[in-house]
């Protein structure tokens, strides 16, 4: 069982937006900043995706957008494209383990 | 190029012992905490070790602790983990992982990653 929790999978059409929710507790992203998010096609490492909550690294596409309330982050991801479909994972970090946790990932199709 | 290349995967039986290096190029080295992260096959990410850029504070996953040991030489630009009394739940690929800064704990580069079978 991961220490975050996110729905096993999403899915939308091209052109939609679409949101990931990855929930956890006061000790990681309802106590913390440090929240991201990954990208990860199969066979291939993640990428990063957001980070600190909201902030994209340059070269991520500002269809990708991040935000958080209480203990939940979410993943916005607008203007669907067939390229989109991968598994998403969010991480945050955890004040009591002094250490990062992900969440279980999420599988976005993209129909 | 930002680079990082992992070496020393491979196969190795239970409770033996196995060491990864990750060669840094592209940045500098000096100024960012590093991490590994495994990803078991099929499965989703683990963050189990990170270390601060002058390697003066080093963290661990409880599910590794005791038993692997991170370390980097900022002279030669290499991370490194030694891994001890593997186990099969161990058998993983592991990424060796830049942070974006020291301790933001957002993971901006990744390595190819090399896999680690523990099996008899």
């Amino acid at each position: 069982q991961s220490a975050l929790t996110q729905p096993a999978s999403v899915s939308g059409s091209p052109g939609q937006s679409i949101t990931i929710s990855c929930t956890g507790t006061s000790s990681d992203i309802g106590g913390s900043n440090y929240v991201s998010w990954y990208q990860q096609h199969p066979g291939k490492a993640p990428k990063l995706m957001i980070y600190v909550v909201s902030n994209r690294p340059s070269g991520v596409s500002n269809r990708f957008s991040g935000s958080k309330s209480g203990n939940t982050a979410s993943l916005t991801i607008s203007g669907l494209q067939a390229e989109d479909e991968a598994d998403y994972y969010c991480s945050s970090y955890r004040s009591s383990s002094t250490h990062v946790v992900f969440g279980g990932g999420t599988k976005l199709t993209v129909l | 190029e930002v680079q990082l290349v992992e070496s020393g995967g491979g196969l190795v039986q239970p409770g033996g012992s196995l060491g990864l290096s990750c060669s840094a190029s592209g940045f500098t080295f000096s100024s960012y905490a590093m991490h590994w992260v495994r990803q078991a096959p099929g499965k989703g990410l683990e963050c189990l070790s990170s270390i601060s850029s002058d390697g003066g504070s080093t963290y661990y996953a409880d599910s590794v602790k005791g038993r692997f040991t991170i370390s980097r030489d900022n002279s030669k630009n290499t991370l490194y983990l030694q891994m001890n009394s593997l186990r099969a739940e161990d058998t993983a690929v592991y990424y060796c992982v830049k942070d974006y800064g020291n301790y933001v704990w957002a993971f901006d580069m990744w390595g190819q990653g090399t896999m680690v079978t523990v099996s008899s």
